[in-house]
């Protein structure tokens, strides 16, 4: 069974930019996560969605959104982008459908995106 | 809220000594507690879990973990390192509110000394 993909796996944009990142769960994973990983803040939830549903957020401005389509499969998108935007964005999936937060997460390899 | 604290940002052991990895949580409900790796340009890999079925915990490639409700402690521990285990380890908890999201501790990088 494949894993969690992301697309692209680089990406370079200049300030001011709007981004968007993509993420395939595995097959039959209904729950995706997405996270930002940055050396200074480390590893930061940014949102949940399940059933197309945004559940959870985190604590990110409004310039960060994302979605979720009916396959499953989640973009998100950051508008405006700022240097400090610069990080690995990952993503993963979650298979259980009853909400739980004991449930593995699997995580795809990330979106590096650069922003100059 | 619940956070994560992992003491040493850096830890080096030898190839075949023991490796312990430290984690304390701090969280008002009884959490679930997770052991990730990050290899180099990887995504996460879940090495362990505790749900509260058993306060020891054994995972994937040898390592196991053991919760300690007094000490809000989940540390991770493998008898003998091998130098494919220099990564970068990260604790992470999370409660039962029908939320999935993960708090992470600040990583762990582990080095294995030939």
């Amino acid at each position: 069974k494949a894993g969690v993909t992301q697309t692209p796996r680089y990406l370079i944009k200049t300030r001011g930019q709007q981004v968007t990142l993509s993420c395939s769960p595995i097959s039959g994973h209904r729950s995706v996560s997405w996270y930002q990983q940055t050396p200074g803040q480390g590893l930061q939830f940014l949102f949940e969605y399940f059933s197309e549903t945004q559940r959870n957020k985190g604590n990110f401005p409004g310039r960060f959104s994302g979605r979720q389509f009916s396959n499953s499969r989640s973009e998100m998108n950051v508008s405006t982008l700022e240097l400090g935007d610069s990080a690995l964005y990952l993503c993963a999936s979650s298979l259980n459908t009853r909400a739980s937060g004991g449930d593995e997460q699997f995580f795809g390899p990330g979106t590096r995106l650069t922003v100059l | 809220a619940q956070s994560v604290t992992q003491l040493g940002s850096h830890v080096s052991v030898s190839e075949g000594a023991l490796v312990l990895l430290r984690c304390n949580y701090s969280s008002s409900v009884p959490p679930y507690l997770f052991w990730y790796v990050q290899y180099p340009n990887q995504g996460l890999q879940l090495l362990l879990k505790y749900t509260s079925a058993a306060t020891l915990v054994k995972g994937i490639n040898g390592f196991e973990a053991e919760f300690k409700k007094s000490e809000t402690s989940f540390h991770l521990t493998k008898p003998s390192a091998h130098m494919s285990d220099a990564a970068e380890y990260f604790c992470a908890v999370s409660k039962d509110t029908g939320r999935r999201a993960l708090t992470f501790g600040s990583g762990t990088r582990l080095q294995v000394q030939p």
